[in-house]
């Protein structure tokens, strides 16, 4: 049973930086083809995707959000992180990591719950 | 960037069929995949592979694709299938992106 869980603060200030960690259990991410997304939504808002981090340490970013954006893995305790700085009110969503099952076309077939993360002063 | 396109909004009578469609350029060579989404919940995957359905997903739910424009289709449509709906592909340098969203109201 795949399951993946969020943490990290509920309120930051502008300009800071935000911290996420992803926890999951039921694979592995040094299994081939196997990877961890974050995906983000503000509220009333549409999906938006932010990274991918892959088996072999591969990652992809969102163009828009790249300079800002850094992903990890810990493998041994089976995490991922991501870093974003500079936060913005407009930062303000629910962050979603999520699992990505195969090579090709990524796409996300187990997500965490979510965690709101507000960004005020 | 590459963009994946979605009516804002489709309304359906329960019984009916709701069709649901997603364009983009990149469509004919990469897959598309589809979520739902209800108020206060996570994403649930219904469909990958442009027409694949995971298991647990109703019958119901389905999905095709034509040139640059994928369509999911529920059938027989349940007031419990109203839901936001998303389509979601990537580009050939693996960068993900989603579609605007599908709001599906049942009347």
């Amino acid at each position: 049973q795949i399951t993946l869980k969020e943490s990290g603060p509920t309120l930051v200030k502008p300009t800071q930086t935000l911290t996420l960690t992803c926890t999951f259990s039921g694979f592995s991410l040094s299994t081939s083809g196997v990877g961890v997304g974050w995906i983000r939504q503000p509220p009333g808002k549409a999906l938006e995707w932010l990274a991918l981090i892959y088996w072999d340490d591969d990652k992809r970013y969102s163009p828009s959000l790249k300079s800002r954006l850094t992903i990890t893995k810990d493998t041994s305790k089976n995490q991922v992180v991501l870093t974003m700085t500079n936060m913005d009110p407009v930062d303000t969503a629910t962050y979603y990591c999520a699992h990505s099952a195969a090579a090709g076309t990524p796409y996300f077939d187990y997500w965490g719950q979510g965690t709101l993360v507000t960004v005020s002063s | 960037s590459y963009e994946l396109t979605q009516p804002p909004s489709v309304s359906v009578s329960p019984g009916q069929t709701a069709r649901i469609t997603c364009s983009g350029d990149a469509l004919p060579k990469q897959y598309a995949y589809w979520y739902q989404q209800k108020p206060g919940q996570a994403p649930v995957l219904v469909i990958y592979k442009d027409s694949e359905r995971p298991s647990g997903i109703p019958e119901r739910f389905s999905g095709s694709s034509s040139g640059t424009t994928v369509t999911l289709t529920i059938s027989g449509v349940q007031a419990e299938d109203e839901a936001d709906y998303y389509c979601q592909s990537a580009d050939s340098s693996g960068t993900v992106v989603f579609g605007g969203g599908t709001k599906l109201t049942v009347l």
